[in-house]
């Protein structure tokens, strides 16, 4: 069964930076579009950014030049790289597939269980 | 950037009814529409892609129609488990900006 597993999340100071970790099982990540997606407690998903199987990458305007996201493909892992962090971060973070027509990949068909990052001081 | 509207905020039903379930998108999305359900302390789970195809495994009791900016969630017989909250989901073309509806809680009556 297709799994995806997300680690890294924990509490960390404003300013900070924090490296959440995708892991999949029985698909490959690399052949495959990733994202991430957020919610804060209380609220809704907020799309956060996408790796195409091409490898190109796109940040919602609320993390663009702050988060970065990249794929190991020895460790079949997805990576968020979060850097100037804020409390408005504060979120669990999801990692899902997504899927589509090439190129138009829009729908996210399995998603982690999700980290929690709180950002605080 | 397409915004997403959902209505109503919170449905009132009781298992067996029918529950009817509306996204609108503020320009054409084209079929490109997926919704999804989420319980609470779990991950969202894909119910409908491409605006009517049921996701692998998800009950015939779900539908979805719709096209261009309008599109409805249809859930036929309410089953105990199907009360969450559901949000339906887009992409833009260009840039590939995803933006997700604010969700509709369907709650027991």
């Amino acid at each position: 069964e297709v799994q995806l597993v997300e680690t890294g999340g924990g509490l960390i100071q404003p300013g900070g930076s924090l490296r959440l970790s995708c892991g999949a099982s029985k698909f490959t990540v690399s052949s495959n579009s990733m994202t991430w997606v957020r919610q804060a407690p209380g609220k809704g998903l907020e799309w956060v950014s996408v790796l195409y199987r091409t490898g190109s990458t796109y940040y919602a305007d609320s993390v663009k030049d702050r988060f970065t996201v990249s794929r190991d493909n020895s460790n079949n892992t997805l990576y968020l790289q979060m850097n100037s962090l804020r409390a408005e971060d504060t979120a669990v973070y999801y990692c899902a597939r997504a899927r589509g027509l090439w190129g138009l990949e829009y729908y996210f068909d399995y998603w982690g269980l999700g980290t929690l990052v709180i950002v605080s001081s | 950037e397409i915004v997403l509207r959902q209505s109503p905020p919170t449905l009132s039903l009781s298992p067996g009814e029918r529950a009817t379930l509306s996204c609108r998108a503020s320009q054409s999305v084209s079929g490109y529409l997926a919704w999804y359900q989420q319980k609470p302390g779990q991950a969202p789970r894909l119910l409908i892609y491409d605006a009517s195809n049921r996701a692998t495994g998800i009950p015939a009791r779900f539908s979805g129609s719709g096209s261009g900016t309008d599109f409805t969630l249809t859930i036929s017989g309410l089953e105990p488990e199907d009360f969450a909250v559901y949000y339906c989901q887009q992409r833009s073309n260009w840039p590939p900006i995803y933006t997700f509806g604010p969700g509709t809680k369907l709650e027991i009556k």
